[in-house]
């Protein structure tokens, strides 16, 4: 089973921030959250990871609470083309196993 | 870029036929998971490979499926006999390492009538 909680879908308009969240209250010291998403009849596609400290690339910006029990995935400035499935993921650190994907959140940009 | 490439694409067959679908990982990588994805499972890991060597293989119904990596820049996923509940859409990561990000191809969309 998943080990994360996300809202099954969301909406959000093309040039704002959209903004994901994740709770993961289980989760354990040694445990990344990993997010991916996932374009209509594409491959998942690795977005971005972390262990408890905001992390950024040139995709999205991770921020996770202090307790570290949830996270928030943005997307700065969406664009039709961010409309996809997205995954969050929780990982050992170390973890010699493969991802277990939930239901993930479907993002929709509107025009 | 580097990119997982997976053949084919699409693979439409009847029932009892064998399917073999292929992979290339990301050359460097050492580590190759199979995937399967059904609108009502979802995700699901199949199986993986470190180094060529299988290492968990939990997820594969036994008795049909079989996965193997010749060599390091080949892994394959054989269904014999298939059976139309086999359809799904078959996909492929690889990694550096076991705990490394994967990377994921673009998936072979099977099809069993």
């Amino acid at each position: 089973d998943a080990k994360t909680t996300q809202p099954p879908s969301m909406d959000c308009a093309e040039g704002r921030a959209a903004n994901l969240p994740c709770n993961h209250s289980t989760i354990s010291g040694n445990e990344y959250v990993y997010w991916y998403r996932q374009i209509h009849s594409q491959g998942p596609q690795y977005i971005i990871h972390g262990l408890k400290n905001n992390e950024t690339n040139e995709m999205a910006s991770l921020i996770i609470t202090e307790d570290r029990k949830s996270s928030t995935l943005i997307l700065p400035h969406a664009t039709l083309r961010d409309t996809a499935v997205y995954y969050c993921i929780v990982r050992a650190r170390g973890g010699a196993d493969g991802l277990t994907f939930g239901k993930g959140t479907h993002l929709i940009i509107q025009p | 870029d580097a990119r997982v490439t997976q053949t084919p694409r699409h693979k439409v067959t009847e029932m009892g036929q064998e399917v073999t679908m292929r992979c290339q990982p990301i050359l460097g990588h050492n580590t190759v998971f199979w995937y399967r994805q059904t609108m009502m499972q979802g995700l699901e890991l199949l199986a993986y490979f470190r180094n060529r060597a299988p290492l968990d293989d939990s997820g594969m119904p036994k008795d049909r499926f079989s996965a193997e990596m010749p060599d390091a820049t080949l892994a394959t996923l054989k269904i014999q006999p298939s059976e139309p509940r086999d359809s799904a859409v078959y996909f492929c990561a690889s990694g550096r390492d076991l705990t490394d990000t994967q990377y994921f191809g673009p998936g072979t969309r099977l099809t069993v009538l």
